[in-house]
């Protein structure tokens, strides 16, 4: 049972155009939302964060949109660059349990 | 401040044997959380630790434990390793559950 869901494993940008990296949840009780990168051999590192009392929330060339009802995420990557190739993956916190569930990973290749 | 550690960072045992991992979390923070990492699985929660009492469990077999002392910094232990056992073992810490998490670079456990 997969509350949260990354349905592309991976994805191709040019560099200085958008990323745009999608996330599905199914639990209604999700109260946060986060991104994080992954490069290979690290521990993920935090990128940028969203309540589900807001629709939007922006970072420099990172933006996430939340949308409640259609239970779907969205990072935003503008423009994209090249140290942005990474895996990205989403997670949502549970607002009973304060548990973290992670999405599977986006493979986000930025082409020079 | 100095960030998440984790050792060992590479670890290799047979199958059967047991195997216990460290994590130190950030200065201050109280939260520690550890996850297993397998290719297509993203991110699987296994427990977390809070004040060295479990506040969290995810859906592991009792083969998989862990505790957490007074300074915060965590054990993992697995007993019996099995061959699907062979995973990245990543810790996380936060000032307290719920809040942002931050990784460690993660133990890379390779079960023959």
């Amino acid at each position: 049972d997969q509350q949260v869901k990354q349905n592309s494993p991976s994805l191709s940008v040019q560099e200085g155009r958008i990323s745009i990296l999608n996330c599905d949840y199914t639990n209604s009780m999700f109260d946060y939302f986060l991104w994080y990168k992954k490069y290979p051999a690290e521990g993920p590192t935090f990128l940028i964060s969203i309540s589900s009392i807001k629709d939007k929330n922006e970072d420099g060339r990172f933006t996430v949109f939340l949308n409640k009802s259609a239970k779907h995420l969205s990072l935003h990557i503008v423009p994209s660059q090249p140290g942005d190739s990474a895996v990205y993956f989403c997670a949502a916190r549970d607002s009973g349990t304060y548990k973290y569930i992670f999405g599977t990973g986006t493979r986000l290749k930025v082409l020079a | 401040k100095a960030g998440v550690t984790q050792t060992p960072r590479y670890l290799i045992k047979t199958r059967g044997q047991q195997v216990t991992l460290s994590c130190s979390p950030i200065s201050g923070h109280r939260s520690v959380s550890w996850y297993q990492q397998t290719p297509g699985q993203g991110l699987q929660f296994l427990f977390e630790y809070f004040s060295e009492t479990q506040r969290n469990k995810g859906n592991f077999p009792g083969r998989f434990s862990g505790r957490q002392f007074s300074n915060s910094r965590s054990e993992m232990n697995v007993s019996t390793l099995e061959l699907g056992d062979s995973a990245l073992y990543l810790c996380a810490s936060s000032l307290v559950t719920g809040y942002e998490q931050y990784f460690g670079p993660g133990t890379r456990l390779t079960v023959t």
